[in-house]
């Protein structure tokens, strides 16, 4: 089984502040990451797949990055929205697909 | 616009079988799409639990496959798990979700709601 580790568990940013949550797995994934933004009482939503490419209707201020083990989620400037859950998850290599145990961005 | 929406009862007795089913609307589970299901312990992360292709071909987590089994029923476009011999570890929220499924794409692109199961007698 890949474990994906996430760094820190915590983050906080001041609104507008850019925000930068850290993604590791045991073995390369590739470039098959995905990331998902959980708000309270909310489904997991999808922000990034392929370690890259936002889905639709994802603002630009959020970017993936990285390949291999290290990947890289960047909100370029905090909004109010963005305080949330976020998770990486890998589907490289089955079974099982396996998710991190999440990052909480808070308002600082 | 695919919507999922999972039902099923939200409390199982110790040792019982928790079933939940999860109907798709605005698309069609005949397509090239893989079907799942994830869950989350309150307060936790996210587990992946298994998922279904149309056929009715099927990939298990291997922590819960001796107790999980997953089917489809095309003629309702819906897909159900079932999972056995329920513990208190086994409460959590159970999302249904979407994976796109082709060129390896295998992430999570449409979620239902979640519904929450609580195992207590």
């Amino acid at each position: 089984e890949i474990v994906m580790t996430q760094s820190p568990a915590t983050l906080s940013v001041s609104p507008g502040e850019r925000a930068t949550l850290s993604c590791r797995a045991s073995q390369s994934v590739s470039s098959n990451l995905a990331w998902y933004q959980q708000k309270p009482g909310q489904a997991p939503r999808l922000l990034i797949y392929g370690a890259s490419t936002r889905a639709t209707g994802i603002p630009a201020r959020f970017s993936g990055s990285g390949s291999g083990t290290e990947f890289t989620l960047t909100i370029s400037s905090l909004q109010s929205e963005d305080f949330a859950i976020y998770y990486c998850q890998q589907y490289n290599k089955w079974p099982p697909w396996t998710f991190g145990q999440g990052t909480k961005v808070e308002i600082k | 616009q695919v919507q999922l929406q999972e039902s099923g009862p939200g409390l199982v007795k110790p040792s019982g079988t928790l079933s939940l089913t999860c109907g798709v609307s605005g698309g069609s589970i005949r397509s090239s799409n893989w079907w799942s299901w994830v869950r989350q312990p309150p307060g936790k992360g996210l587990e992946w639990i298994g998922e279904i292709f149309h056929s009715g071909s099927t990939n298990y987590n291997p922590s819960l496959k001796s107790r999980v089994t997953i089917s489809v029923d095309k003629s309702k476009n819906q897909f159900s798990l079932k999972l056995s011999s329920v513990t208190a570890a086994d409460t959590a929220v159970y999302y249904c979700a979407r994976e796109p499924g082709t060129a390896n794409n295998y992430y999570f692109d449409y979620w239902g709601q979640g519904t929450l199961v609580t195992v207590s007698s």
